[in-house]
């Protein structure tokens, strides 16, 4: 079974400044998808970006972007010029033909948004 | 926009009874997902729709939940008798096949059991 690992459970950063959210992931597959989802509280989930494994180039949406390490199993979330409303709950999760394309999320890491 | 329509948004149970959540997904979306959320932790799957047949139900407790999705639409996961530690967030999404359009999630129905 794949695993997601998100080792940081919270943290922090200024508003405008930019913050890295870590992620590893265990897997013995060569094709699969990663993506980050962003929870705020007591709101639906969201979709914040997607990375296809066979793609070199890091995704990149806006004011997110990722450092996607193939060999390496990481996959982190850089947010810049961080605003209020990004505070909210980020999962990391895998999807795979082997999960049969079901997310496989991380225990999520809380992001707080400061002034 | 589409949106995934759960309901009770929210459900207060007292241990041993029964209690059921239902889901509408996107219109057109053959793959229907169930996940238990607890608080301050990832979703976990419970089970897994293809149309109206169980793709994946690995981590469903069997002996206390089901799930149908009769006619290949909308669905219900049931539990009965509810325990203490099902107090959690129960969401439902949905997709195309393998989820190549990506996935859509419900608002979620938070349930407490006292």
């Amino acid at each position: 079974a794949q695993t997601v690992t998100q080792s940081q459970p919270e943290m922090s950063v200024q508003e405008a400044e930019t913050v890295t959210l870590s992620c590893t992931y265990d897997t013995s597959e060569s094709d699969y998808y990663l993506f980050w989802y962003k929870q705020p509280p007591s709101r639906q989930m969201i979709l914040v970006i997607r990375q296809e494994a066979y793609k070199q180039q890091n995704a990149t949406e806006n004011r997110f972007s990722v450092n996607f390490q193939k060999a390496a199993k990481s996959f982190s979330l850089k947010i810049s010029d961080s605003q209020l409303g990004d505070a909210a709950m980020y999962f990391c999760a895998y999807r795979s033909a082997n999960s049969g394309y079901a997310l496989n999320f991380g225990k999520g890491t809380s992001l707080l948004v400061t002034p | 926009e589409a949106e995934v329509a759960q309901s009770p948004r929210y459900k207060i149970t007292e241990k041993s009874q029964a209690v059921a959540f239902w889901c509408d997904p996107i219109s057109g979306h053959a793959t229907l997902y169930w996940y238990r959320q607890i608080l301050g932790q990832g979703p976990e799957l419970l089970v897994q729709f293809q149309d109206e047949s169980v793709v994946d139900d690995s981590q469903l407790p069997k002996d206390r939940f089901s799930a149908e999705r009769l006619k290949g639409v909308d669905s219900t996961l049931k539990i009965q008798p509810a325990e203490l530690g099902d107090s959690a967030m129960y969401l439902c999404a949905s997709s195309n096949r393998q989820g190549a359009g990506g996935y859509t999630f419900g608002s979620g129905t938070r349930l407490t059991v006292v």
